[in-house]
């Protein structure tokens, strides 16, 4: 069972490249969302979705798009990378009750240069 | 507005001593309350939750929480540490949107 799969573990851009950070849950959860972790700030909520065709914004949404055309698929994209979207990103998934656990990813280290 | 503050950024402790990481939420609405912990270059595991019921939460490798609705609290704590118990915790929130907000993270690190 894979549970929360991200792809790439780690990625180096230069600023203004594009590029799409991928997440795949193989457990048919109705919830999925991706954070991003910086030092001192925890994990803050970049977009979420609560079923395929339906996405909606966090708390930091500004430079990232994303889409859900299917359930196990929730792909991240940043349209032109900036030094200030280096960061440690992490995509989770649960069922979409209040109290279910979210399971997530290993986490893709990205570096805007 | 639904947030999450964990007052403690760092916390330094000896192996077998007791610990308590502090959280405190705030919501206008019931929220849902986590723990999860992260060990280095890993992502998220839960470690516990509190949904509804008794105040007293007990989760995995031997940590328990405390809900106070009047101190809008949810601190965990662990009667005595290892030093397999070093790594980051998160204090987080859900509402009733579905939203899984988390604080700004504690690192506990336990020393010999």
């Amino acid at each position: 069972n894979a549970g929360v799969t991200q792809t790439p573990k780690f990625q180096v851009l230069k600023t203004g490249q594009s590029m799409t950070l991928q997440c795949a849950q193989d457990m048919n959860h109705e919830y999925m969302s991706w954070y991003r972790q910086d030092p001192g700030m925890g994990l803050r909520l970049i977009h979420y979705s609560v079923g395929a065709g339906i996405t909606d914004q966090g708390e930091v949404p500004n430079g990232y798009n994303v889409s859900r055309s299917t359930t196990e698929d929730f792909p991240l994209r940043l349209l032109s990378a900036a030094p200030s979207q280096t960061s440690v990103y992490f995509c989770a998934s649960s069922y979409s009750g209040v109290g279910t656990e979210a399971f997530f990813g290993q986490g893709t280290r990205l570096t805007v240069v | 507005a639904q947030s999450v503050t964990q007052l403690d950024s760092q916390v330094p402790v000896f192996e077998e001593a007791p610990v308590e990481l502090r959280c405190n939420y705030s919501s206008s609405v019931s929220v849902y309350l986590f723990w999860y912990v992260q060990y280095p270059n890993q992502g998220l595991q839960l470690l516990l939750k509190y949904l509804s019921g008794s105040t007293l939460v007990k989760g995995i490798n031997g940590f328990e929480a405390e809900f106070n609705k009047s101190q809008t609290s949810f601190h965990l704590r662990k009667p005595s540490v290892h030093i397999s118990d070093t790594a980051e915790y998160f204090c987080a929130s859900r509402n009733q949107g579905g939203k899984l907000i988390f604080g700004q993270g504690t690192e506990l690190s336990v020393k010999p």
